[in-house]
């Protein structure tokens, strides 16, 4: 299995923008679909979307507006850009692999982010 | 989009109960489904892949079957351990989870 971590700042002020960097060992991030997913604080899990190839992405229709996945293959990280947050974004962001016909089978531990 | 819509939300068992889960797609998933177990402040944990798959590791009393729209997660005589909250994921079309199920002790 691969290794994630997610890294970036556990707060964002309103109407900013939310950064997040995964970075990844253990695989390289040109094959398999690199996810991000949240969980607001007692809720349940949203797939917010996903990179492939290094460069193709798909987002979940509610975000797609906000939302943008980039990779970075030198590094092997992926990020994760979410603009003007509210509170309504405040959630656990997870990174995650995807293994086509597996599902998401390595996770990062997941990191909080608050919108203050 | 596909909608996933999970049953029960909460569901109270004890210990060696047979448990069932069902999810339901908004539209035909194939056999595109994975079911994932959380427990409080930890990481999802993969458990089935492709409806019916047991991911590596994960205790054979867990089954998943269905295919198409209506999908069940089986847990067969319920452990300690299993005491947790359940999601599904289609990944037939980008991805959705359903809302969860909380298998509490009764």
């Amino acid at each position: 299995q691969a290794q994630l971590q997610e890294s970036g700042p556990g707060v964002v002020k309103p109407s900013e923008t939310l950064s997040l960097t995964c970075t990844v060992s253990g695989a390289f991030i040109s094959s398999y679909y690199w996810n991000w997913i949240r969980q607001p604080p007692g809720k349940g899990l949203e797939w917010i979307g996903y990179i492939y190839n290094s460069g193709n992405t798909n987002y979940n229709a509610s975000l797609e507006s906000r939302v943008t996945i980039s990779a970075d293959t030198s590094k092997n990280q992926f990020s994760l850009h979410l603009t003007s947050v509210t509170a309504a974004d405040t959630a656990v962001y997870y990174c995650a692999r995807h293994t086509y016909g597996i599902g998401l089978e390595s996770w990062g531990q997941g990191t909080l982010v608050t919108v203050s | 989009d596909i909608q996933m819509t999970q049953s029960p939300s909460t569901l109270s068992a004890s210990v060696g109960d047979r448990v069932t889960i069902t999810c339901r797609a908004s539209q035909s998933i194939n056999s595109w489904l994975a079911w994932y177990q959380q427990k409080p402040g930890k990481v999802p944990k993969l458990l089935i892949y492709k409806a019916s798959s047991l991911e590596s590791g994960v205790p054979s009393r867990f089954t998943g079957s269905g295919s198409g729209t209506d999908f069940t997660l089986t847990i067969s005589c319920l452990q300690p351990d299993d005491f947790a909250t359940y999601y599904c994921q289609q990944y037939s079309l980008y991805s959705t989870f359903g809302q969860g199920t909380k298998v509490e002790l009764k």
